[in-house]
């Protein structure tokens, strides 16, 4: 299973574009790169997944480089209510291993 | 996705005793995972429950502690046991299967041990 690097924490104002970069060295071939989002008393949240290039959803997008050892999750133009926790992981898309999960980003949100 | 139904949502009990968490789906599901979450920490995943077979327990965590059941495609317990303060955490399900779009996780049993 590969590990996954994040910042620990990361702050922004109301507006503003957030990228987080998550470095994943060690990603295989068959692996999917996936982010979570969790919010204090809940369970960590699916947001977006992707193999290569980019990938869109209507919450973030997601970069990924053609070597994919990295990957950037963009949050366009935050709100306070995206303060959370941000997890980056790597994984088969299958979804029947079992979740490594890191350190997370810790994004606060300020007005 | 899958909806999770994950009991109790809190609770405080006594060093020494027991707890038994529930985690119901809506769905048959291949794998559940159990995880624990220690106050602003990440997730540690304790152990992966199979349907029909004895569960897969991480480093760290053993059976006599945590044990789990696993009695159909869509029911899991996880009980912890002999408690002690250090047991205070946030205990949360996950579910995740072919076809799923990301995994899917309860909304966690915030457990303190007096």
């Amino acid at each position: 299973l590969a590990k996954t690097t994040q910042p620990i924490s990361m702050d922004s104002y109301e507006g503003q574009e957030v990228n987080i970069t998550c470095s994943h060295n060690n990603i295989a071939t068959n692996d999917y790169i996936t982010w979570y989002q969790q919010f204090p008393s809940q369970g960590p949240r699916f947001i977006i997944q992707g193999y290569k290039t980019k990938v869109t959803n209507e919450v973030a997008s997601l970069f990924i480089p053609a070597d994919r050892k990295s990957s950037t999750l963009s949050l366009p133009r935050v709100s306070l209510s995206d303060t959370a926790v941000y997890y980056c992981l790597v994984g088969g898309v299958e979804n029947t291993d079992k979740l490594i999960f890191g350190t997370g980003t810790r994004l606060q949100v300020f007005p | 996705s899958a909806v999770i139904s994950q009991k109790p949502s809190r609770d405080i009990c006594q060093r020494g005793t027991s707890l038994t968490i529930q985690c119901q789906v809506d769905s048959q599901v291949t794998m559940m995972f159990w995880y624990r979450q220690q106050p602003g920490q990440s997730l540690t995943l304790i152990a992966t429950a199979n349907q029909g077979s004895e569960a897969t327990y991480e480093s760290g965590f053993v059976i006599d502690k945590f044990p789990i059941s696993r009695p159909n495609l869509t029911f899991s317990t996880l009980t912890v046991s002999n408690m002690s303060p250090e047991d205070s955490s946030i205990y949360l399900c996950s579910v995740g299967d072919i076809g799923f779009y990301g995994y899917t996780f309860g909304s966690g049993t915030r457990l303190t041990v007096v």
